[in-house]
């Protein structure tokens, strides 16, 4: 089947640490990776993609690698600011379909 | 463009009541999804529609809940009858159409308390 596993939050900083948020999917194929961003009280946002193996997306400072050897897809970020505090989803599109599947989501909490 | 639209955006009920979300898409899109978020459960795709067309619908917990997409332009969830259990945020997104890399767009939420 298709499933995300994220690791669980919070993950609290400190303003310009280094940030890493693991994702690890299984999928039938080889589907399409996304992070999306949640901020408080909004809806989510999609932050960056990647659609094959080892292409990297990129927005906002934030990285993230598509590892078919490792069925992973790690969130990265050099220097976070507090204004990055929100809950984060990695999500994988089922193959042939536009259906997504999301993980549990990490809530980052960066103070100043 | 003014984005997935939403209503209500808050709306507390009592159990047994008939609950109606309301959605818009972006236009020109073709997809619609709606999805559940829970503290417990995480984010739930409940239903999605392609061309106005259900599709997948296997995320429907049970048949007290039912969708429509009537036009391109305006989709609707209803709960009848709704359950305490029923709360959550009811979310709906819009994308172009079926591809694996298409962006979708979420609306801002309805936040649903069932009393």
């Amino acid at each position: 089947g298709n499933s995300v596993t994220q690791m669980e939050g919070p993950v609290t900083l400190s303003e310009e640490a280094f940030l890493t948020i693991n994702c690890t999917y299984t999928a039938t194929g080889y589907p399409s990776l996304f992070w999306y961003v949640q901020y408080p009280g909004e809806g989510l946002q999609l932050l960056l993609k990647a659609t094959k193996a080892d292409d990297k997306g990129s927005n906002k400072g934030f990285e993230a690698t598509y590892r078919k050897e490792t069925t992973s897809f790690h969130l990265e970020k050099g220097s976070v600011q507090v204004s990055d505090s929100a809950v984060y989803f990695c999500a994988l599109c089922v193959v042939n379909t536009d259906k997504l599947i999301f993980g549990t989501g990490t809530r980052l909490q960066v103070f100043p | 463009d003014a984005g997935v639209i939403q209503s209500p955006r808050h709306e507390v009920t009592e159990m047994g009541q008939e609950v109606t979300l309301r959605c818009k898409p972006i236009s020109g899109h073709n997809s619609l999804f709606w999805y559940r978020q829970t503290m417990m459960r995480g984010l739930e795709l409940l239903i999605y529609f392609n061309n106005n067309v259900p599709i997948d619908d296997s995320g429907m917990p049970e048949d007290r809940f039912s969708a429509k997409m009537p036009n391109a332009s305006f989709s609707t969830l209803k709960i009848q009858p709704s359950e305490p259990r029923d709360s959550a945020v009811y979310f709906c997104a819009s994308s172009t159409g079926v591809s694996t890399s298409y962006e979708q767009y979420f609306g801002p939420g309805t936040r649903l308390t069932v009393t």
